[in-house]
């Protein structure tokens, strides 16, 4: 079954401080990898895809990265604004749908 | 704004009600997709139609049920709700069937089964 675990559940940052959020995944075969953006109480705003290990792509303060078993989000010198959860997703070759991980919710503090 | 609207916002019915949710995609999107999100399963893929056909199944119970009309917009029905019902449920829209093509999502609508 495929599977996508995030990490941490939480963070808390300071303006400026940068960091990384995880997304490691079992799928048997990746078709893409998917970065979503959710303010509460609204729908998610797609952010990144990336489709091999590899790949990195970037918007404004944040990165993404994949390599075989995981995907890195990273935000460089965060602000308040950026304060929302990061939900990954995957999609497999022999899958027709998305698996979402539970998500991190992160906090940036000015 | 996604260009996705849903509604209603908010929803609140009694346990064995039946209730429906309605979802216009993007001008131009032939794909819906519907989710479920809760506090304990996060977000969860029911089921997406493109262009009226259904194309691809999720965790769907069998108790709910979807269809896309000719003119594009979509309607997910809920029946026999149980209390377990409540959560946010979201339409999302792409241009094409392949789901990995970028989804939009709407604002989604918010069940409450008291």
């Amino acid at each position: 079954e495929d599977q996508v675990t995030q990490s941490p559940e939480a963070l808390r940052l300071q303006e400026g401080e940068s960091s990384s959020l995880n997304c490691s995944y079992t799928v048997s075969g990746l078709r893409g990898l998917f970065w979503y953006r959710q303010d509460p109480g609204k729908g998610p705003e797609f952010l990144f895809t990336l489709y091999s290990a590899g790949e990195e792509k970037e918007k404004e303060r944040l990165k993404a990265t994949l390599t075989k078993k995981e995907s890195f989000l990273h935000i460089t010198a965060p602000k308040p604004e950026d304060s929302a959860t990061y939900l990954c997703a995957v999609e497999a070759v022999h899958g027709n749908k998305l698996v979402f991980g539970a998500g991190t919710i992160l906090r940036v503090k000015s | 704004d996604s260009g996705v609207t849903q509604t209603p916002k908010h929803l609140i019915t009694a346990t064995g009600q039946r209730v429906t949710l309605r979802c216009s995609p993007r001008s131009g999107d032939l794909s819906v997709y519907w989710y479920q999100q809760s506090l304990d399963q996060g977000l969860q893929f029911l089921i997406q139609y493109y262009n009226g056909e259904e194309r691809a199944k999720g965790n769907i119970l069998e108790r709910f049920s979807a269809q896309q009309f000719p003119d594009l917009h979509s309607e997910l029905n809920l029946s026999s709700l149980e209390l377990g019902d409540s959560a946010l449920y979201f339409c999302a829209s792409s241009a094409s069937g392949q789901i990995n093509n970028e989804q939009f999502f709407g604002p989604g609508t918010r069940l409450t089964v008291l």
